[in-house]
């Protein structure tokens, strides 16, 4: 069936560093591709999302990258701050008469100060 | 997020007992999904609903049991089949173009 796959499951970096979460998909016609953080105890929030139709997309701090040959997106944080620290989902929507979503199962992220 | 709702946040069971989550979404969503959670731990999917009237299992449906009536909601319940019900479930709705998430439900039997 169709498929998420969201690796590291966790990442331990330094306070400044940079984090980089990546994601593959199966479906060749999902065409949105969303991530969420959740912070402990929390709902999972949106934060970033990617459109196929776009490479790359930034916000500050954080950017998306999108191969669609490759069917893997990343996420990227750059500068991490200890707030930063939080569970990290991505998703890809399905084309097809599947359900119209799959998420992956989640990065673990820790920024030491 | 959106319109998404779960209830109640925290519940307590017994062992041996049943109890239902309930969650309710006014987005015209036609999915719905519920999520197990474990501390430290991803999401696993326990059941989902592309339409009323119809549902698929997940990776972990032993043990629960959904209902999909109406458009709006979609209950989980927790039977006592569940060998180790005490988690954090998440629901979620979407339609193609967006997906967001309940409050979740922590529960934790005593």
């Amino acid at each position: 069936g169709e498929n998420v796959e969201q690796h590291p499951s966790t990442l331990s970096v330094q306070e400044g560093d940079s984090a980089v979460i990546k994601c593959t998909y199966s479906d060749s016609a999902s065409n949105y591709f969303p991530w969420y953080k959740q912070e402990l105890g929390k709902r999972p929030q949106l934060i970033i999302d990617i459109r196929s139709n776009v490479g790359e997309k930034k916000d500050q701090r954080i950017a998306v990258t999108l191969n669609k040959t490759a069917k893997h997106f990343s996420l990227h944080i750059t500068e991490t701050q200890p707030e930063d620290s939080a569970v990290y989902f991505c998703a890809a929507s399905m084309g097809g008469q599947g359900f119209s979503f799959i998420f992956g199962k989640g990065t673990r992220l820790l920024v030491k100060p | 997020d959106g319109g998404i709702t779960q209830s109640p946040k925290y519940l307590f069971r017994k062992e041996g007992q049943n109890v239902t989550l309930s969650c309710e979404q006014n987005l015209n969503h036609d999915a719905m999904y519920w999520y197990r959670q474990d501390p430290g731990q991803g999401l696993r999917l326990i059941y989902y609903s592309q339409i009323v009237n119809d549902f698929q299992k997940g990776d972990i449906a032993e043990g629960y049991s959904v209902s999909r009536e109406k458009k709006e909601s979609f209950p989980l319940t927790v039977t006592s089949a569940q060998k180790n019900p005490t988690a954090f479930y998440l629901c979620a709705s979407s339609n193609r173009v967006e997906a967001f998430f309940g409050q979740g439900t922590r529960l934790t039997v005593v």
